[in-house]
Order: C-alpha cells, then sequence, then structure tokens
C-alpha cells in the first residue's frame, strides 16, 4: 500500500531538547512538506523540498531544521530554538507538479514540549 | 503578503447545502486547493480550481473567480460525516510553497 508515515504519533520532550520527527513516503512523490498547526489554526508552511538534496524555507521557519537525503524520507528537528514547539506537526507529499499538485498529509505527530 | 480569509465555523441540518467562502489576497495565484479535515486526523484532498467557473464532483463542487480572488465550497445533500474543518489553500507561484488559509470548522446537526 502507498502512502505517508509519521511517527510516533505522540511525542513528549523537556524543554531545551532538541527532537526529530520523522516522514517517510513510498508514492515516489518530488516534493515534501512540513507544517505546523496550532489549535483552530490552519495549516502553517515550516518546509518544503522539491527534490533531493533541496528545501526551502517556509513561512515559520526560525528553530526547525530538515534534510532530504533520500526521496523518501523527510525528516523535521525541532530545536531548543523553537519558542513554541508544543503543536500538531504534519508531514505531506505531492508529485511536485505546477498543475493540480494534490498534497498527500500522513497522519500527523502530536508534539508536547514542558 | 499573503492573506487568506474564511469564516471560522458554521452550521447545517443534515440533507441541506452548505457553502463555506474563502477570499484570498496573495503575492500571485497559480491555483486554489480545497482539503477536509477531520478532528485529530490528516486533510485529504477535495477539489483543485486553476481557472475561473465551477469544478463539480459528487456531492461536492468548487467555484473560483481569479478577478474577485474568492472561491467557494458548495456541499450538497450534508450527512453527519460531513461534520469537519475544511481548508481553502492557494499557491502564489509556480513553486511548491502552499498557503492555508485558518479553515472554516462545519457542524452538520441531524
Amino acid at each position: 500500500d502507498g502512502g505517508i508515515t509519521q511517527s510516533p504519533k505522540y511525542l513528549f520532550r523537556k524543554e531545551g531538547q532538541n527532537v526529530t520527527l520523522s516522514c517517510e513516503q513510498n508514492l515516489n512523490h518530488d516534493a515534501m512538506y512540513w507544517y505546523r498547526q496550532d489549535p483552530g489554526q490552519g495549516l502553517r508552511l515550516i518546509y518544503y523540498s522539491q527534490i533531493v538534496n533541496d528545501f526551502q524555507k517556509g513561512d515559520i521557519a526560525e528553530g526547525y531544521s530538515v534534510s532530504r537525503e533520500k526521496k523518501e524520507s523527510f525528516p523535521l528537528t525541532v530545536t531548543s530554538a523553537q519558542k513554541n514547539p508544543t503543536a500538531f506537526y504534519l508531514c505531506a507529499s505531492s508529485i511536485g507538479s505546477t498543475g493540480a499538485d494534490e498534497q498527500y498529509f500522513g497522519p500527523g505527530t502530536r508534539l508536547t514540549v514542558t | 503578503g499573503q492573506n487568506i480569509d474564511q469564516p471560522t465555523e458554521m452550521t447545517a441540518t443534515e440533507g441541506a447545502i452548505v457553502q463555506i467562502n474563502c477570499t484570498y489576497q496573495t503575492s500571485g495565484f497559480n491555483g486554489l486547493f480545497w482539503y477536509q479535515q477531520h478532528a485529530g486526523e490528516a486533510p485529504t484532498f477535495l477539489s483543485y480550481n486553476v481557472l475561473d467557473g465551477l469544478e463539480e464532483k459528487g456531492r461536492f463542487s468548487s467555484f473560483l473567480s481569479r478577478s474577485k480572488g474568492y472561491s467557494y465550497l458548495l456541499l450538497k445533500e450534508l450527512q453527519m460525516k460531513d461534520s469537519a474543518s475544511y481548508l481553502c489553500a492557494v499557491r502564489p507561484n509556480y513553486g511548491q510553497n502552499f498557503v492555508f488559509g485558518p479553515g472554516t470548522r462545519l457542524s452538520v446537526l441531524p
């Protein structure tokens, strides 16, 4: 079955620790994305990658880092520099076309930092 | 800057029709997308508009007016399972950065 997976579903960390969220897809998609969603708000783009070994900052990249060493994987690290890291994090992928580029979302990781 | 507006909440009755509006002001335009998101779950794709007019897909239709920076999602024959948030997203250019609106939470009542 093709799809996009994120793990873990729930993650708890202490303030000051870096944490890495995993995202894997087997859809053979070129583009991958990380979004953050806070209660009652829409999705805000953290980083996106259109191709392996390349990625671009989104609207709220500060305090986050990513890598794209393989087409299938796009891990997100939430660093201690991120002021308000507690949120629901969604990873997505798409073909990467300029047309109807439907995004497929993973189930999300709910991160709580105390 | 980029700005997308949607009503925060809407309520409708099972079997009725509801229209969810989305207005946008973005630096450019290369397509508008609608997604459905049930509480605690991932969004799923509903529709895509890039030209003016209406796109119909079963019980769901989406309309776009580029000159007005306006779109709506029309849901017919509402069912209880349609209770969800509906997200409007715009792609301002040919890149892969999408701008999402705040979402509209729809409650369908029996």
